[in-house]
């Protein structure tokens, strides 16, 4: 069955920082695509940065890069510089079945991290 | 541009009673999801519509559970003779179509759903 962990159910940080959550998954497809969304107290899910199977470099997108590791299947989530605002939950996601919106798209999702970052 | 908006944000229901949840996705979004998302878990997946034609509803726990799309673009998420299993947070997303970008999801911000 497919599966996302997150083992970490909480992480601090102080402001400034570079912060890893953690994030391994398991699936039996060669093709997948792996998210991470941020849902603070509001309770939005925003959706942060993406990792498709068959890329080859990690993904970045601003503070957020994303360390993939195909083979131990870890996709991990590095913030670099936190910021007050970065407090939230986060969830790593994986969609089967294609990289690229090719598939029905539906997201699995793990538990979460409770990320706080102290002033 | 506007994102995906719900109503009611929060919902009180008393057992037994039916409750609707609506969902309005970003404009043009031709899928569209929604999500169960219990205290303290990640979101589960409950139903996928692909336009009006619900492709997917193998998420929803029981026949109390009903979504529809008829127009393709609204959707509502019927739930009914409420049971306090059925408190969480129901969350709907829309994406691009099929094959089109990353297939990134955007969220609502959610129905807070509370059984007493």
């Amino acid at each position: 069955a497919q599966k996302i962990t997150q083992t970490q159910p909480g992480m601090f940080v102080q402001e400034k920082e570079a912060v890893t959550l953690d994030c391994t998954y398991d699936t039996s497809d060669q093709s997948y695509g792996l998210f991470w969304y941020k849902q603070p107290s509001s309770g939005e899910m925003i959706f942060l940065i993406y990792q498709g199977s068959y890329d080859e470099q990690n993904a970045t997108e601003g503070r957020y890069s994303l360390n993939f590791q195909k083979a131990r299947k870890s996709a991990n989530l590095v913030i670099s510089a936190s910021q007050l605002g970065d407090s939230a939950m986060y969830f790593c996601a994986m969609r089967e079945g294609g990289e690229y919106g090719g598939s029905q798209g539906n997201l699995i999702f793990g538990k979460g991290t409770k990320l706080s970052v102290k002033p | 541009g506007a994102g995906v908006s719900q109503s009611p944000r929060y919902k009180v229901a008393k057992r037994g009673q039916d409750v609707a949840l609506r969902c309005d996705p970003i404009s043009g979004h031709v899928s569209l999801f929604w999500y169960q998302q219990a205290l303290g878990q990640g979101p589960e997946f409950l139903t996928y519509f692909q336009n009006e034609a619900q492709l997917d509803k193998s998420g929803l726990p029981s026949d109390r559970f009903f979504a529809e799309r008829p127009e393709g673009s609204v959707s509502t998420l019927k739930i009914q003779r409420t049971q306090q299993e059925d408190s969480a947070v129901y969350l709907c997303a829309s994406s691009l179509a099929l094959g089109t970008g990353l297939g990134e999801q955007y969220f609502g911000p959610g129905t807070r759903l509370t059984v007493t």
